[in-house]
């Protein structure tokens, strides 16, 4: 049961352009966000998240956007940079347990 | 450097072995969490610890088992290792629970099992 799915395996962007990297679910219990970056061989590094009550969080370069209605959520990097290269994984959790992550993007930034 | 800080980093055992991985929660966090990332699979979620007590509890297997300590370090038991055994093993620690309740993982235990 894949409650977290990121259907895109792979995303490759000009450096200075936006990535965008997206994420549905299907468990409408879920009510907080996470987005991690991830390095082969390296524990997965937080990002930036969204709680179910907001459509939208930012932080510098990295804007996280929730359609509720539609289960989706989206990262937005811009612009971005050869070094925001990693694998990006989807999470989310009912009352912080259990944290479902989905099965990652790879991003590549072309320079 | 999420604080998070998981010990050996490395180590290579037999099929039929025991193993035990270690891991020291951010200071103040009172909930630990293992995640297991294999080859051909994403992060699975194997249980978690709040103060500890078990909360919750994913895909682990009877071979299996951990625990946390009065002091907050967690171990993670693995039995009777298997080939399929061989994987990354993160450990994460948040403050507590409840909504908007953030994990931090620590940089991986890589088991291979030969």
């Amino acid at each position: 049961d894949q409650q977290v799915k990121q259907n895109s395996p792979s995303l490759s962007v000009q450096e200075g352009r936006i990535s965008i990297l997206n994420c549905d679910y299907t468990n409408s219990m879920f009510d907080y966000f996470l987005w991690y970056k991830k390095y082969p061989a390296e524990g997965p590094t937080f990002l930036i998240s969204i709680s179910s009550i907001k459509d939208k969080n930012e932080d510098g370069r990295f804007t996280v956007f929730l359609n509720k209605s539609a289960k989706h959520l989206s990262l937005h990097i811009v612009p971005s940079q050869p070094g925001d290269s990693a694998v990006y994984f989807c999470a989310a959790s009912v009352w912080g347990n259990k944290l479902v992550f989905g099965a990652g993007t790879i991003l590549r930034v072309k320079s | 450097d999420s604080g998070v800080t998981q010990t050996p980093k490395h180590l290579i055992t037999a099929t039929g072995q025991r193993v035990t991985l270690r891991c020291s929660p951010r200071s103040g966090d009172l909930s630990v969490y293992w995640y297991q990332q294999s080859l051909d699979q994403g992060l699975q979620f194997l249980i978690q610890y709040y103060n500890g007590e078990e909360r919750a509890k994913g895909n682990i297997l009877e071979r299996f088992s951990a625990q946390q300590f009065p002091d907050l370090h967690s171990e993670l038991n693995l039995s009777s290792l298997e080939l399929g055994d061989s994987a990354l093993y993160f450990c994460a620690s948040s403050v507590g629970v409840g909504s908007g309740n953030t994990i931090y993982f620590g940089e991986g235990s890589w088991l291979t099992v030969v």
